[in-house]
């Protein structure tokens, strides 16, 4: 069974301070990651997607890759109370089809305190 | 704007009936997508198709059907509705097959099986 797993929280940050979510993936082959945030009653919405090893910025966002030690992350900088919101992680991996598909956490909830 | 629309956005049912959710995407994307969303779990894949006449089977599809006569519309079917079939419903829809590119997201059909 491939996995995602996210520590489902709450995590709570003080307003200004850098929020901090991780993932892990149990499939090795995986190659695409991505962060979608999804706000109470509402639907997913992309956040940011990395690819390669390392770290990739996106104004406050900040994802960081790790393939060896299968692990993906997503910093926030300045969190701000609109910032509240839960945190889905989804990684490709190969389906029973042959094709890939998004297989995805069940999210972590953040709760920036003003 | 291009969109994705679901309907009905709530809906409640008694165990065996027939239920069809509606999603209908006007950005022209071959492939759609049928997810349920349930409390410490992440999005399930229900269904999908890859573009018109073809449907293929989700980690969660026993229960549920779709057919694809066009490219705009992805009906969700439950043939007789259960309790265990109570959740939150997403449908989605992606330009490509390949790992990389956004899932757009409709709003979601909340349905109570009773």
């Amino acid at each position: 069974q491939k996995e995602v797993e996210q520590n489902s929280g709450p995590l709570s940050v003080p307003e200004g301070a850098i929020a901090s979510l991780n993932c892990t993936y149990s499939d090795r082959g995986s190659q695409s990651f991505f962060w979608y945030r999804q706000y109470s009653g509402k639907s997913p919405e992309l956040i940011m997607s990395i690819y390669s090893n390392g770290d990739k910025e996106d104004g406050r966002f900040t994802a960081q890759l790790n393939k060896a030690s299968q692990y993906v992350s997503l910093l926030i900088r300045d969190s701000q109370p609109s910032d509240s919101a839960t945190y889905l992680c989804a990684v490709y991996v190969l389906y029973m089809d042959s094709n890939y598909q998004l297989i995805w956490g069940a999210g972590t909830k953040l709760i920036i305190k003003p | 704007d291009a969109e994705i629309t679901q309907s009905p956005r709530h809906k409640i049912t008694e165990t065996g009936r027939q239920v069809t959710l509606a999603c209908h995407q006007t950005w022209n994307h071959n492939n759609m997508f049928w997810y349920r969303q349930d409390l410490g779990h992440g999005l399930r894949l229900i269904h999908y198709s890859y573009g018109v006449h073809d449907t293929n089977k989700g980690e969660v599809s026993d229960g549920y059907s779709v057919s694809r006569s066009n490219t705009e519309d992805l009906p969700l079917t439950l043939e007789s509705a259960a309790s265990s079939q109570t959740s939150v419903y997403f449908c989605a829809s992606k330009h490509g097959q390949d790992m990389a590119g956004e899932l757009f997201f409709g709003e979601g059909s909340r349905l109570t099986v009773l």
